[in-house]
């Protein structure tokens, strides 16, 4: 399973734009790129899932370059409540849809007022 | 029901006693995953279920570790002689797999177990 690198922790002012960059050097040619968003006491939460260029839904865009050795998560004008440990995933879709992934430590968003 | 349920919300045990924590995914989901996360950290995979079967059981640290989902739909995981070094958050996913969405997980609110 590729390993992933990402800041251990980021701190951001409200209605500020974010970006967290996640490196996946060794990401294989099967594997898709997953963002969760895990707030205290709660289990995570799928964001944002893709597997090359740019991926936008309501919540976030997702930008991975050409050679996929890293990606980068957009959160627009973040809030107080985006708060949390986003973590990024790299792992395979089997025929069966299964994705094993591998969590790291995530980075910790601070939203600050 | 509408998301993912497990059940106890917390279990406090003593040293080597037996514990079963038990997970309800979303209905219809084939696929159900159980991570432990300790804190500060990330969820760790454990094992992997594909219908009754277990797919992927690589993530079990050992053999106290068991899990077992008869039916397809609710999963029960079995610790047996509990160490204090399993305490932990033990979160359950579900995910409809073999869709053309995302591969989406859907995780419960997690179980705390404490190993006294």
């Amino acid at each position: 399973l590729a390993k992933t690198t990402q800041p251990i922790s980021m701190d951001s002012y409200e209605g500020q734009e974010v970006n967290i960059t996640c490196s996946h050097n060794n990401i294989a040619t099967n594997d898709y790129i997953t963002w969760y968003q895990q707030f205290p006491s709660q289990g995570p939460r799928f964001i944002i899932q893709g597997y090359k260029t740019k991926v936008t839904n309501e919540v976030a865009s997702l930008f991975i370059p050409a050679d996929r050795k890293s990606s980068t998560l957009s959160l627009p004008r973040v809030s107080l409540s985006d708060t949390a440990v986003y973590y990024c995933l790299v792992g395979d879709l089997n025929s069966g849809g299964y994705q094993k992934v591998t969590f790291g430590t995530g980075t910790k968003l601070q939203v600050i007022p | 029901g509408a998301g993912v349920s497990q059940t106890p919300s917390n279990k406090v045990t003593e040293k080597g006693k037996y514990v079963e924590l038990r997970c309800d995914p979303i209905s219809g989901h084939t696929a159900l995953y159980w991570y432990r996360q300790s804190l500060g950290q990330g969820p760790e995979f454990l094992i992997y279920f594909q219908g009754t079967g277990a797919a992927d059981d690589s993530g079990l640290p050992n053999d106290r570790f068991f899990a077992v989902r008869p039916e397809g739909s609710v999963s029960t995981l079995k610790i047996q002689r509990t160490e204090r070094g399993d305490s932990a958050v033990y979160l359950c996913a579900s995910s409809l797999a073999g869709t053309e969405r995302y591969n989406e997980q859907f995780f419960g609110p997690g179980t705390r177990l404490t190993v006294l």
